[in-house]
């Protein structure tokens, strides 16, 4: 079993709907949780940045995360073409120099105009 | 925000060549820069951490001698590939910490031929 699972879709929405992409991980050490949208052919952006547990609201998106039930989601409200890419969760356990992220496999969503 | 920049964008050597990539953190100091390879449609995969002043530890599997990392400055680590052969040819990205999230470049697309 991978520590961190997330479905690689595709997932495909028309402009304007709500999207939820979910991971799901195994280790209860992780306290660390980020989101990353990466376009095709480029590094990962930074989206969201959450420690421990609740939500975090910034614009259209909004991180949740449940520690209880090791699952943590992103929503995008009002979704536009240009949100079309892969999301990429990713998580640690330490906030030290070193501490290696543990990454989702990325969901590709596309937003159909 | 934290910018980190990557150069060259795009490579296309001969097989044999060695490629340097450069990796800069443009408005602040990183003490830690990670190099990851990125395959199709794949998640990223750490290659090495870099640290300021001392050598990089490199992940399992990666070879030290044909990756070769240098972080000689708070703001600059290159990666080496040398002799590079067509199973080479990826997609390297490097990030650089501020605080607790990474931060990525734009990452380079190696091709050998």
């Amino acid at each position: 079993q991978k520590e961190v699972e997330q479905d690689p879709g595709p997932l495909s929405v028309p402009e304007g709907a709500i999207v939820s992409l979910n991971c799901t991980y195994s280790n209860s050490a992780f306290q660390y949780f980020m989101w990353y949208r990466q376009y095709s052919r480029k590094g990962p952006e930074l989206l969201m940045y959450t420690y421990s547990s609740g939500n975090k609201e910034d614009g259209r998106f909004t991180a949740q995360v449940d520690k209880s039930s090791k699952y943590i989601s992103l929503f995008i409200r009002d979704s536009q073409p240009s949100d079309s890419a892969t999301y990429l969760c990713a998580m640690s356990a330490y906030a030290g120099n070193n501490r290696k992220l543990i990454w989702g496999l990325g969901t590709s969503l596309a937003v159909n105009p | 925000g934290a910018v980190v920049s990557q150069h060259p964008s795009w490579v296309i050597c001969k097989s044999g060549t060695s490629v340097k990539i450069e990796c800069r953190s443009l408005d602040f100091q990183a003490t830690t820069m990670f190099w990851y390879r990125q395959f199709p449609k794949q998640s990223l995969m750490l290659m090495a951490t870099s640290n300021e002043g001392s050598k990089a530890t490199y992940e399992q599997g990666v070879e030290k001698d044909k990756f070769l990392i240098n972080h000689a400055s708070l703001t600059l680590s290159t990666l080496t590939v040398t002799s590079a052969h067509p199973e080479d040819s990826s997609f390297y990205i490097c990030s650089a910490k501020l605080g607790q999230p990474q931060h990525f470049g734009d990452g380079t697309r190696l091709s050998i031929l």
